[in-house]
């Protein structure tokens, strides 16, 4: 199966700052890649699908980007409600696979 | 409005059986895949399986496989995962999704129902 590796574990952004989180496959997703926002104690919820278009409700300081193995989701600039937990996940092979996950905490 | 609300979890020890259940409402079930999506305590997302329109096809990740069977009715507008054999690696909230038409990604998801396996 393709694993998805998230970094940094941990990111620690001040608010109006900007934040950069990578996702990385151990081989090619072609564009079959999305982002999950989670917070304590709720459901994910889409954010991103076809590696950089928006879901639903979503504000235009999230984006994503990349190709083949290597992506990137950037919060252009960080507003409270955007600390959780960013998940990605590849859904190009069976099974499908997500990253271990990326914490956006305040600094 | 779109939801989807699970039900069925619980307590069960080792060995044991569990059912859940998602009612779907505010879309017209029938026309998606459906998938479920589990999580531990502290850890990430594990997809678990998914079940296509007509529930002529089902797929199983290989933690589940031969233990777990997912199930449908159209009717009702409702998907069921039926759960045995369970360990205490199955312990997790459990999460009913929709597979995004066109794409492979999970649109809605429910709010979750806590599985804990454990004597």
């Amino acid at each position: 199966e393709i694993v998805m590796t998230q970094s940094p574990a941990t990111l620690s952004v001040s608010p109006g700052e900007r934040a950069t989180l990578s996702c990385r496959a151990s081989r090619g997703v072609g564009s079959n890649l999305a982002w999950y926002q989670q917070k304590p104690g709720q459901a994910p919820r889409l954010l991103i699908y076809g590696v950089s278009t928006r879901a639903t409700g979503f504000p235009a300081r999230f984006s994503g980007s990349g190709s083949g193995t290597d992506f990137t989701l950037t919060i252009s600039s960080l507003q409270s409600e955007d600390f959780a937990v960013y998940y990605c996940q590849q859904y190009n092979n069976w099974p499908q696979t997500f990253g271990q996950g990326t914490k956006v905490e305040i600094k | 409005e779109v939801q989807l609300v699970e039900s069925g979890g619980g307590l069960v020890q080792p060995g044991g059986s569990l059912r859940l259940s998602c009612a779907a409402s505010g879309f017209t079930f029938r026309s998606y895949w459906m998938s479920w999506v589990r999580q531990a305590p502290g850890k990430g997302l594990e997809w678990v399986a998914n079940i296509k329109q007509d529930g002529s096809e089902k797929y199983y990740a290989d933690s589940v496989k031969g233990r777990f069977t997912t199930s449908r009715d159209n009717a009702k507008s409702s998907l069921f995962l039926e759960m045995n054999s369970l360990r205490a690696e199955d312990t997790a909230v459990y999460y009913c999704a929709r597979d995004q038409p066109n794409y492979g990604a999970f649109d809605i998801w429910g709010q979750g129902t806590m599985v804990t396996v454990s004597s």
